[in-house]
Order: C-alpha cells, then sequence, then structure tokens
C-alpha cells in the first residue's frame, strides 16, 4: 500500500525558471495538502485541494505560485519565475476526507527545491 | 486562529537520560494534538496524537505525551533516549472543528544526543 508519493524528492532550478512539484495521495485519498518548510522553520500550510477543487489557499504566495489536483493524474505544485527565496522542502499531505480527523493525514518525503 | 509554540529551538541530552520537550497551543476549543519527528532530508512521521480522552497519550519508539489543559501544554517524553532520536520535532494542532484545516505547526526543537 503505497504512501503518499512526491516526485522529484530534489529539485534545481536557476532563477527565472519553472517548478513543477508532484504528488500523488495515498490510493482512495481524495483530499491533498502542500505545505513549505523554510530552512530553520516549521512546515507552513499553503494549499488544501479536493478533485478538481481548491478549497483553501489562504497560506499560498499571491503571485506565482499555483495548484492543481486534477480528476485524474497527481496533484501538482506550480512555481513560475523562482527566485531564491523559494529554494525550501515542499510536503504533499493527503487524507481520505476533510481534515478534521488528523490521525488520517499522511505526509510524503518531500520535494526540495533549490534555486541558484 | 490556532498557533503552537516550542519554546526550545535546541536540546542537547545524553544517551540514556530522560527527554523532555515542551510544545504550547494556542487554540479557543479543544484541540487536535500531534506530535512529528523529521530526520535529515526526510519526510515527517507521526510520533503521537490526542484527539479526546486519556490525556496520556502512548506513541511510537517509546514517545509519549500528556495534554495538560490547564496549562494548553502537549509535552513530549522519553524515559531514555537512543541516539537514533536525534532529529527535529515538531508538535501540531488541527481545528477540532470542520472546514479546510490543515495542520498548524511549531517551529520545531532540533534534538542532539550526546554520547
Amino acid at each position: 500500500n503505497a504512501g503518499v508519493m512526491q516526485n522529484p524528492r530534489h529539485l534545481v532550478r536557476r532563477r527565472g525558471q519553472e517548478a513543477r512539484l508532484r504528488c500523488s495521495p495515498m490510493k482512495g485519498h481524495s483530499h491533498v495538502y502542500w505545505y513549505r518548510q523554510l530552512p530553520e522553520e516549521g512546515l507552513k500550510f499553503m494549499v488544501y485541494l479536493q478533485k478538481e477543487n481548491i478549497i483553501d489557499e489562504s497560506g499560498m504566495p499571491k503571485e506565482r505560485f499555483s495548484a492543481e489536483f486534477p480528476k485524474e493524474g497527481p496533484s501538482i505544485l506550480r512555481i513560475q519565475q523562482v527566485v531564491r527565496g523559494d529554494s525550501a522542502a515542499y510536503f504533499c499531505a493527503s487524507s481520505p476526507m476533510q481534515g478534521t480527523t488528523g490521525n488520517t493525514i499522511y505526509f510524503g518525503e518531500g520535494s526540495w527545491l533549490t534555486v541558484v | 486562529a490556532q498557533s503552537v509554540t516550542q519554546p526550545d529551538i535546541h536540546i542537547t541530552v545524553s544517551e540514556g537520560a530522560s527527554l523532555e520537550l515542551r510544545c504550547n497551543y494556542s487554540y479557543g476549543a479543544t484541540p487536535y494534538l500531534f506530535w512529528y519527528v523529521q530526520s535529515p532530508g526526510q519526510g515527517l512521521q507521526l510520533l503521537l496524537k490526542y484527539f479526546s480522552g486519556d490525556t496520556l497519550v502512548q506513541g511510537i519508539k517509546g514517545f509519549e505525551a500528556e495534554f495538560k489543559r490547564s496549562q494548553s501544554s502537549f509535552n513530549l517524553r522519553k524515559p531514555s533516549v537512543h541516539w537514533s532520536d536525534a532529529a527535529e520535532y515538531f508538535c501540531a494542532v488541527a481545528a477540532s472543528g470542520g472546514g479546510a484545516d490543515g495542520l498548524t505547526f511549531g517551529k520545531g526543537t532540533h534534538l542532539i544526543i550526546q554520547p
């Protein structure tokens, strides 16, 4: 039973390029969360999605960042025109239902983005 | 909105000694509380969680945590640490109500184990 799968695990981009991070939730999970972990910081909530819907994007930067979770395929976190400050670990989590029952929120192993 | 404070950025403990990592939360209702551990370059592993009931919860790897409502705390303890416990520890809180409630994390405590 595969867990939350994230890829790539490590990604290097030059300033101005685009970064795409993918997340496949656990089987049977229809809710996906993205978190960002800056160096020496805890995880910060970015966005919460269900299939084809963005439920809460209150933690997403207003520009350059977008997320989707299509009917088919993985969830994608897209960062356009990356800057050095985007360098961070991006974690995806999934749950089978609305996240009040936190014991069902499972985290992936993260995608480490380095902007050079 | 909920918040989590982990007052200790770094803690150093000798191998075999006892451990307590502090966590204070701010939330108006009964929260859901969690402790996660993160090894370098790795994802988060859930150690334990509190939803309701017994305020002393047991987790994996010999960890336990006690929910104290009066102190708004959820401190993590282990009676005897092992070198493999060296990692970053995060306390997190989730709202008990409905809505798109992700987890709110503290900034973490870095645990160093001395031989």
